[in-house]
Formats: structure tokens, sequence, C-alpha cells
């Protein structure tokens, strides 16, 4: 199977930025998808990658290097709404393209 | 508001009972959907792929006579759990793609199940 890995806990401080990486298996590698997720609600759409670089959409930013089968998602000025888990989410070809495969997700916790 | 509208968002049935959970895209058409299940505190797993007028493709594991789908419409998929047990209990969650790849799969609100 295609193993995606992403820590699965994180804490970070109100205010403060934080980084939560993502790695996957580059063969057949189509797009990575970051999507947020919060206790109970269907995930929400982040960002989505598919060429190396850093795209960046407000608060919140998302890194690709393809050749080594690794991600990021950058959140700034963080909120206590940011509390949530945070799903890394690749597609592969020959899968479909939309066929999500889905890491385990990350839960951050945001303190005063 | 929703491009993807998932029904029931709760529900609640008797072991041994059916259960069918809607997925409607909304404005646009979706020639293929994807039902998904989330454990509490687990990732998304991918059930199947519901394809528009052919059978639905599932994924190893999945039982296709328990969890049955019908995609009868291009906006209209349909999950039905057959002979509910407990341990379907679960958070079931439908996608559809919009358009081009990208920033265009939509999910929907998801739909719980608690099977008594």
């Amino acid at each position: 199977g295609q193993n995606i890995d992403q820590p699965t806990e994180m804490t970070a401080t109100e205010g403060a930025i934080v980084q939560i990486n993502c790695t996957y298996q580059t063969s057949g590698f189509n797009g990575l998808f970051w999507y947020q997720q919060h206790a109970g609600e269907a995930p929400t759409f982040l960002s989505y990658n598919v060429l190396d670089g850093l795209e960046e959409k407000g608060r919140f930013s998302s890194f690709l290097s393809r050749s080594k089968g690794y991600s990021y998602l950058l959140l700034k000025e963080l909120q206590m709404k940011d509390s949530a888990s945070y799903l890394c989410a690749v597609t592969y070809s020959g899968a479909g393209s939309y066929q999500l495969t889905f890491g385990k997700g990350t839960k951050l916790s945001v303190i005063p | 508001g929703a491009v993807v509208s998932q029904h029931p968002s709760r529900v609640i049935c008797k072991s041994g009972t059916s259960v069918k959970i809607e997925c409607r895209s909304l404005d646009f058409q979706a020639t293929t959907m994807f039902w998904y299940r989330q454990f509490p505190k687990k990732s998304l797993m991918l059930m199947a792929t519901s394809n528009e007028g052919s059978k639905a493709t599932y994924e190893q594991g999945v039982e296709k006579d328990k969890f049955l789908i019908n995609h009868a419409s291009l906006t209209l998929s349909t999950l039905t759990v057959t002979s509910a047990h407990p341990e379907d209990s679960s958070f079931y969650i439908c996608s559809a793609p919009f358009g081009g790849p990208g920033n265009t799969i939509y999910f929907g609100e998801g739909s719980w199940l608690t099977v008594v």
C-alpha cells in the first residue's frame, strides 16, 4: 500500500507558527492535499500541491518536494480555532485521479 | 454553502436492520463519488468508488453485499448498510470531484451511524 506518515499529535501556542510534516511513497504520485477536520465533522479543503514549492494561502502555506516524498503544512498566527486534526492525502496515478489515500492525521492542540 | 450534501447526518438503527445514506452533488454532476468510513480518532478509510451507471468498485476487505452502493443518477449515490451490527457504527463520509483535479474534491457533511 501507499504509506503516508505524519505525526500523531502536536501542541503549539496561540499566535505561534507550527509546521506539520507529511511523508509519502513517491511511486505514482499525482498530487497532495491537506485537509482540516474538526472532531465529528467532515474534512475541509486547505491546499493542493502537485508541483514542487510553496503555496501560500493566508495564514496557511503548504510545501511539496516530489523527489523527497515530503510535504509540510505551515500554520502562522495560530488561533484557538485551529485546534483540529490535519490530514495529509495523496492521489496516485492508476488509482483514479480523485481517489485519496489519507494519512492518519495530526491532532493539533493550540494552547493559550 | 455545501456543494455535496449527505443525509441523514445522524442515524440510530437496531441490529439486523438496514440503513441508507444519501450523497448528493449540488449544482454539478458527479459520475464518480467516493465513500469513506472513519472510526473515532482514526483516519478516513476509502470503502468504495461509486460509478454512475455501473457497479461500484470496492476496496479490499470491504464486503460489497453488506455495503450496497447505488449510483443511479449523476447527482446521487447511496450507501446502504445491510443487516447492521454494532461494529458498523462509524462516521461515513462521501466525496465527489468537481471539474478537473486540484482543489475540487468536495466532501459531504458526513453521517454518524450508531447501531444498537
